[in-house]
């Protein structure tokens, strides 16, 4: 089965530095990945995805990530963070013979004013 | 639109009590997965059901059984609890379409569950 590994259990950052969130994935087949986002006491929310055609991809609140076959990695980046974008951050990848969407254990990201 | 709804929010159990948390969607999907989240360890799926009528395991399904009992609702039972299944568990959907290999699932808000 597929698998996935977050680099980064914590990124501390300050307020409108730039980041990067790590993410290698393992298969054999073909994948589709995403990365989520979650608040604390909510549920994980989709900030983009990749599933074909351009490497890079472009998500809600300004994240984007690029997908690098060679490398498996599909690194998350924001050019300036908010206050606001302190969260935990998942990065999943499903592939195209199963069901089975596997997640890293997240990355939580803390932006300091 | 409420999307996808978990009751209950909070639960304690003492060990060997059985619970069935319950999950509901309205956005039409086919596919419904329960997951469980530990620290470090991100989410792990335990069952998920592709379509109304089909369920199949996951990654870690040992000590937990499932019912899709309609297209809506996919509900998930601990039938005696133990203190490893302490846990915050979610439930998702995904569609529109069979399976999830290209549709991002939807989540709930969680269950936080703890078992003494």
């Amino acid at each position: 089965a597929q698998s996935v590994t977050q680099l980064d259990s914590q990124v501390p950052v300050f307020e409108e530095a730039p980041v990067e969130l790590r993410c290698n994935y393992s298969s054999s087949v073909s994948v589709y990945l995403f990365w989520y986002v979650q608040y604390p006491n909510q549920g994980l929310q989709l900030l983009l995805k990749y599933l074909s055609g351009s490497t890079l991809v472009k998500g809600i609140n300004g994240f984007e990530a690029e997908f690098n076959k060679s490398q498996t990695s599909f690194h998350l980046r924001k050019p300036s963070v908010h206050i606001s974008d302190t969260a935990e951050y998942f990065c999943a990848v499903s592939a195209s013979n199963n069901n089975d969407m596997r997640f890293g254990a997240g990355t939580r990201l803390t932006v300091k004013p | 639109n409420a999307g996808v709804t978990q009751t209950p929010k909070f639960q304690v159990l003492k060990t060997g009590q059985s619970m069935t948390l319950q999950c509901a969607q309205d956005m039409n999907h086919n596919s419904m997965y329960w997951y469980r989240q530990d620290p470090g360890m991100g989410l792990r799926l335990i069952y998920y059901s592709a379509s109304e009528g089909t369920t199949d395991k996951g990654e870690v399904p040992n000590g937990y059984n499932v019912s899709r009992l309609n297209k809506r609702e996919f509900s998930l039972r601990l039938e005696s609890a133990a203190p490893s299944q302490t846990s915050v568990y979610f439930c998702a959907s995904s569609g529109p379409g069979q399976g999830i290999y290209n549709s991002p699932l939807h989540f709930g808000n969680g269950t936080r569950l703890t078992v003494t």
